[in-house]
């Protein structure tokens, strides 16, 4: 077990193209999360899923910004026409949604985008 | 809607010293957890401590405790014998009980810990 894993770690884009971000989480782990962390601010939470299903999204999570769970391992993220206001942190985190479980978080590295 | 704040953006403390960390977080709900997680410079957060809202016992790991103080909303994090590997951002967060699991952060409080 490697624990959460994203690629990549970093990102640089110019304005206006597509990039997409991938995070392999823990292997038993069903349930996948996505935050976005802007510099000496918080995670803020974007979305999550359960298997291959995408059950909450954030307002945060404009049209530009779709993300994807196909098998119910690895996911994907990705945005549109990137613009400046995108440059940030992405997190992904992992847990094991189970009765009497305490659904603990574990994080991945990050991939940090920057958008030019 | 829950909010968590965390109005120490920085801290420091002498290495072997003890340290608390401040967290207040505003809620309706009667059931929830909270966290403080650690990211260090680079480096992957993870998770600290945890309590649980229904119990009334503070947490304890080691060196780390907290004070939960459910009718004042409050949630400190106490470091005592600081090590110069406890220096990183940390950050109180809120979850509901119910099945959502998604985590609600606060700003964060840089801890700085000198030799």
């Amino acid at each position: 077990d490697t624990g959460v894993s994203q690629d990549p770690r970093h990102k640089i884009t110019k304005r206006g193209q597509n990039v997409t971000f991938r995070c392999d989480p823990i292997s038993e782990h069903n349930r996948l999360y996505w935050y976005r962390q802007t510099l000496g601010q918080g995670p803020e939470f974007l979305t999550y899923f359960q298997n291959e299903a995408q059950l909450e999204k954030s307002r945060l999570l404009s049209d530009r910004f779709s993300a994807e769970r196909p098998k119910g391992s690895f996911s994907t993220l990705e945005i549109q026409r990137t613009e400046q206001g995108d440059s940030a942190m992405y997190l992904c985190a992992s847990s094991l949604q189970a009765r009497f479980s305490y659904n603990e978080q574990f994080f991945g590295p990050g991939t940090r985008l920057t958008v030019l | 809607a829950q909010t968590v704040t965390q109005s120490q953006p920085e801290m420091s403390v002498q290495e072997a010293e003890t340290v608390t960390l401040s967290c207040t977080y505003d809620t309706s709900e009667s059931d929830y957890y909270l966290f403080w997680y650690k990211q260090p410079p680079s480096r992957q957060m993870i998770l600290v401590i945890r309590q649980e809202a229904y119990k009334q016992q503070n947490a304890t790991e080691n060196r780390f405790s907290v004070n939960f103080q459910k009718a004042a909303k409050s949630f400190s994090l106490k470091i005592s014998d600081s090590q110069l590997g406890d220096a990183a951002m940390y950050f109180c967060a809120y979850r509901r009980s119910s099945n959502t699991g998604k985590l609600i952060f606060g700003q964060g409080t840089t801890l700085q810990v000198k030799p």
